[in-house]
C-alpha cells in the first residue's frame, strides 16, 4: 500500500498522560499536514510541513501540542497532558508540489479517546 | 468569518438515481476546491477537484460544478451505487501563492443509498 499510513489507529489514554502519533506520507510527497476531526464535523487544520520545516500552525495547536518532521519524511504529533477535549480523530495528509499536484491525500487517522 | 458550508446535512437516494450534493463557500479568495468522501472510521478520500478558473470538471461518474458568482459548488454522482454511501465534504483553499495551504472543510453531507 503506497498511501498515507498512520499509527496507531486507536489510542485510549487517561487524562494527563502524553501521547504520540506517527504519520508516514506518500513517498516523495514534500508537504505533510495534520488535521483534527471531531464527531459530525469536518477536519480542522492544525499544522503543515514542507520537507522538515513547519511553516504554518493553527490557533488550535495549543502549547501542549507539538509536531515534528525531523528528516522530511515521517512526522510525529505529540499531545502532552491530555485533556478530555483532545478526544478526536487525528488525520494526516500529504501532497506533492509543484502545481498541479497539490491534492492532499489523507491517511486513515488515529482515533484518540481521553478518559 | 470565512467558512465553507453545506445546504443539506443528509441525502437519501434510490440506487441508480443521480445524486447532487451542494456546498456554499464565503471566502472570495478561494482558488481551489476539493470534494472528499469519508466512510465510517476512515480518512477522507479524494474524489475530484476544481480550480477557480474552471466552472465544470468531470471524472468517472462524478461531476463538479463551480459557480463563482454565487459562491456555490456542487457534486453530481451519476447512477448512485450502495458503495457511494458515505459523508461527503467540500473543502477549499486559497492556493495560487496566497501562502496558506490549509484546507477549510464544511460539516459534510451524509449520502444514504437505498437499494
Amino acid at each position: 500500500d503506497t498511501g498515507v499510513s498512520q499509527n496507531p489507529r486507536h489510542k485510549i489514554t487517561k487524562r494527563g498522560q502524553n501521547v504520540t502519533f506517527r504519520c508516514d506520507p506518500i513517498s516523495e510527497h514534500n508537504r505533510l499536514y495534520w488535521y483534527r476531526q471531531t464527531l459530525g464535523q469536518g477536519p480542522e487544520f492544525l499544522t503543515y510541513f514542507q520537507n522538515e520545516a513547519q511553516l504554518e500552525k493553527s490557533r488550535l495547536l495549543s502549547d501542549r501540542f507539538s509536531a515534528e518532521r525531523p528528516k522530511g519524511s515521517f512526522s510525529t504529533l505529540e499531545i502532552q497532558r491530555t485533556e478530555q477535549g483532545d478526544s478526536a480523530m487525528y488525520l494526516c495528509a500529504s501532497s506533492h508540489t509543484p502545481y498541479p499536484q497539490e491534492t492532499q491525500y489523507f491517511g486513515p487517522g488515529t482515533r484518540l479517546l481521553v478518559l | 468569518g470565512e467558512s465553507v458550508g453545506l445546504h443539506l446535512p443528509t441525502l437519501s437516494v434510490q440506487e441508480g438515481d443521480n445524486s447532487i450534493i451542494n456546498c456554499a463557500y464565503s471566502n472570495s479568495a478561494s482558488d481551489y476546491f476539493i470534494w472528499y468522501k469519508q466512510e465510517s472510521g476512515k480518512g477522507p478520500q479524494f474524489i475530484i477537484d476544481i480550480r477557480s478558473n474552471m466552472d465544470k470538471r468531470q471524472g468517472q461518474r462524478v461531476t463538479v460544478l463551480l459557480n463563482k458568482t454565487v459562491k456555490h459548488l456542487s457534486l453530481q454522482i451519476a447512477a448512485t451505487q450502495p458503495g457511494d454511501s458515505a459523508v461527503y465534504f467540500c473543502a477549499e483553499t486559497p492556493y495560487s501563492g496566497a501562502g496558506s495551504y490549509q484546507l477549510t472543510f464544511g460539516k459534510g453531507t451524509k449520502l444514504s443509498v437505498i437499494p
